[in-house]
Formats: structure tokens, C-alpha cells, sequence
């Protein structure tokens, strides 16, 4: 079974800086997808980047970018002009086929 | 623009009783699944539909079945309420392997 592994459950950054999450996942497969979801207080799941395994460009989406090792298994999360907005709980997952897998999880704190 | 609607957003349960947690989605998404939210473990697994009238197991099955009679809805059912299952459970819905899964708003669940 795919493993997915957050090894800091809380990290703090300053408001205007940047900030990057680690996550590495354990499989076997060679293609699969992976996300990173941000749940802030509401508790709702809000989607904010995607990778496809197969493809070997960094996805990135304004504020946010992925460093996707592959052969390392590693899928960091980099937050460029962290806002305070930003301040939530953040989970890797990994997908293949129907069953998503998530990390633990790690509580980002944006300081002003 | 509904998007995944669960309901009840909060319950509170005796153990041994039963009881169904909805979920509906408005987008016409083949795929439908549930995962329950502990502290410190992520999202799990529960169970998981491809379409109407196919289910499948996830991670943590044990204590719950789900049923999908249309595309819209997929609800899930605690038969004997346990202590273990207090959790969050989410319903989250997508329209294809590996892309932007739809979370509802979570229900909390309480089992004393």
C-alpha cells in the first residue's frame, strides 16, 4: 500500500516570505498523481496544486510551487509572498487509480 | 452551485445506535468517495464508487457500508455506532481518475 509521509507537523513563517513543505511518498507504481490540499479553520478541503507522475514539469499555480523529485519520491509544497490567509493545515496526497492516499498532515502558521 | 453537499454538518450518537451520513453532488461526477479525518492521521480511506451501483472498500472499511442507487448521491451508513468511529467524515467527489477531488464541508461526528 502507497504510504505518504509529512515529517513536520507544524511550521511558522513570516508574512511576505517563503515558506516549503516537505512530503515523500512511498510506491511502486510509475503512474499515479499527487496534490496538495490546504484546509484552513472552515474546514474545508480547498485543492491547491496537481502534479501528474508522468509529466516532469514542476506544476505551479501563482503563489505556488512543487519541486517533484520522482526518482526520490519527493513532492515539496514552496509558498512565494506567504499571506496570512495562507495560515492552514496543509496534506500531500497521493492518487492511483481510486484510492488517495493522504500525509498527516502539517499546520502552517503565516505571522505578521 | 451546490457542489458536494453533506448533511448533517454535526451528530451525536449512542453507541450501538445507527445511523446515515449524506452526501450529494450536483456535478454529474462519476467518482464518489468518504474518508474520515483523525488528529495526527490525515484523511482515510472508507469506501468508494466509479458510478452508479458499483462500490468498492478503501483503507479502513470495518463498521460502514455505502450504497450509490444514482450518480448524485452516496451515502454512508454506520450499522452499530462505536466509540472508535467518532471522527469527521468528508464526501468527496470527481469527475476522473486523478483530477480535482470535491470536498463537502465535513460532518462531525460524535459517538458517546
Amino acid at each position: 500500500a502507497q504510504t505518504v509521509t509529512q515529517s513536520q507537523p507544524e511550521m511558522s513563517v513570516q508574512e511576505a516570505e517563503t515558506v516549503t513543505l516537505s512530503c515523500t511518498y512511498d510506491t511502486s507504481e510509475s503512474n499515479y498523481y499527487l496534490f496538495w490540499y490546504k484546509q484552513p479553520p472552515s474546514r474545508q478541503m480547498i485543492l491547491v496544486i496537481r502534479q501528474e507522475a508522468y509529466k516532469q514539469q514542476n506544476a505551479t499555480e501563482n503563489r505556488f510551487s512543487v519541486n517533484f523529485q520522482k526518482a526520490a519520491k519527493s513532492f515539496s509544497l514552496k509558498i512565494s509572498d506567504s499571506q496570512l490567509g495562507d495560515t492552514a493545515m496543509y496534506f500531500c496526497a497521493f492518487m492511483k487509480q481510486n484510492d488517495m492516499r493522504f500525509g498527516a498532515g502539517t499546520r502552517l502558521t503565516v505571522k505578521p | 452551485n451546490a457542489g458536494v453537499t453533506q448533511t448533517p454538518k454535526f451528530q451525536v450518537l449512542k453507541t450501538g445506535q445507527s445511523m446515515t451520513l449524506q452526501c450529494a453532488q450536483d456535478m454529474n461526477h462519476e467518482y464518489m468517495s468518504w474518508y474520515r479525518q483523525d488528529p495526527g492521521m490525515g484523511l482515510r480511506l472508507i469506501h468508494y464508487s466509479v458510478g452508479a451501483g458499483i462500490t468498492d472498500q478503501g483503507e479502513v472499511p470495518n463498521g460502514y457500508n455505502v450504497s450509490r442507487s444514482t450518480t448524485e448521491d452516496f451515502p454512508l451508513r454506520l450499522l452499530s455506532a462505536a466509540p472508535s468511529q467518532t471522527s469527521v467524515y468528508f464526501c468527496a467527489s470527481s469527475s476522473n481518475r486523478g483530477y480535482e477531488a470535491f470536498f463537502g464541508q465535513g460532518t462531525r461526528l460524535t459517538v458517546v
